[in-house]
């Protein structure tokens, strides 16, 4: 099976800040990853799928790069709607998830 | 596109879980459809998937106790998950989607608690 290891659990940062989550697969995944952004009470949402493309109507403060088996989910200015979970997802053999990564206010 | 879920949301230890999604709005040809959990508090874990064939997989971890089954001439699916214990207990959300994950698609999550 794939892992997934996602980096860090939590994140602190205010508004405006650029932040960065990272993810490590345990073996290459190509360009088959989404991110998922997620609050409580609701079903994740995807925001970036096949590594790198924005999903419609998402912003674009938000991006994503790598492949193999490093990659990255980046906010270039953190806005008040963007405090929740985020979720990298590999999807080359079947779905495996990263543990999350909580981003909260500082 | 809406996607609806709904099945039975306490259970006593060994029963079945039973759940069904069904997909409005649209036409689907293709796409996969799939079972996700999240324990209260807890990361997501996919359980599995059936294909546009019919063809199912199953997260190793769980296939013994696992069937999902569709009816693509309702746009329905369903999962049963057999003998439950409390470690079971979560939300339980489905997803249909396309293979590049362009295309996706959520139910609004059924919470299933096991408790004597």
């Amino acid at each position: 099976d794939i892992q997934m290891t996602q980096s860090p659990s939590t994140l602190s940062a205010s508004i405006g800040d650029r932040v960065t989550i990272t993810c490590r697969a345990s073996q290459s995944i190509s360009s088959w990853l989404a991110w998922y952004q997620q609050k409580p009470g609701k079903a994740p949402k995807v925001l970036i799928y096949k590594a790198s493309s924005l999903e419609s109507g998402v912003p674009s403060r938000f991006s994503g790069s790598g492949s193999g088996t490093e990659f990255t989910l980046t906010i270039s200015s953190l806005q008040p709607d963007d405090f929740a979970t985020y979720y990298c997802q590999q999807y080359k053999t079947y779905w495996t998830f990263g543990q999350g990564t909580r981003v909260e206010i500082k | 596109v809406q996607v609806q879920q709904w099945g039975a949301g306490l259970l006593k230890p060994s029963e079945t879980l039973s759940l069904t999604c069904a997909v409005y709005g649209g036409a689907f040809s293709g796409y996969y459809w799939s079972w996700i959990r999240q324990p209260p508090g807890k990361g997501l874990e996919w359980i599995g998937e059936i294909d546009h064939s019919g063809s199912a997989n199953y997260n190793s971890s769980l296939e013994s106790r696992v069937i999902i089954s569709a009816d693509r001439s309702k746009n329905q699916f369903s999962l049963r998950l057999n003998s439950v214990t409390a470690a079971d207990t979560a939300v339980y959300y489905c997803a249909t989607y396309s293979g590049t994950l362009q295309y996706s698609y959520w139910g609004q999550g059924t919470l299933v608690t096991v408790s004597s």
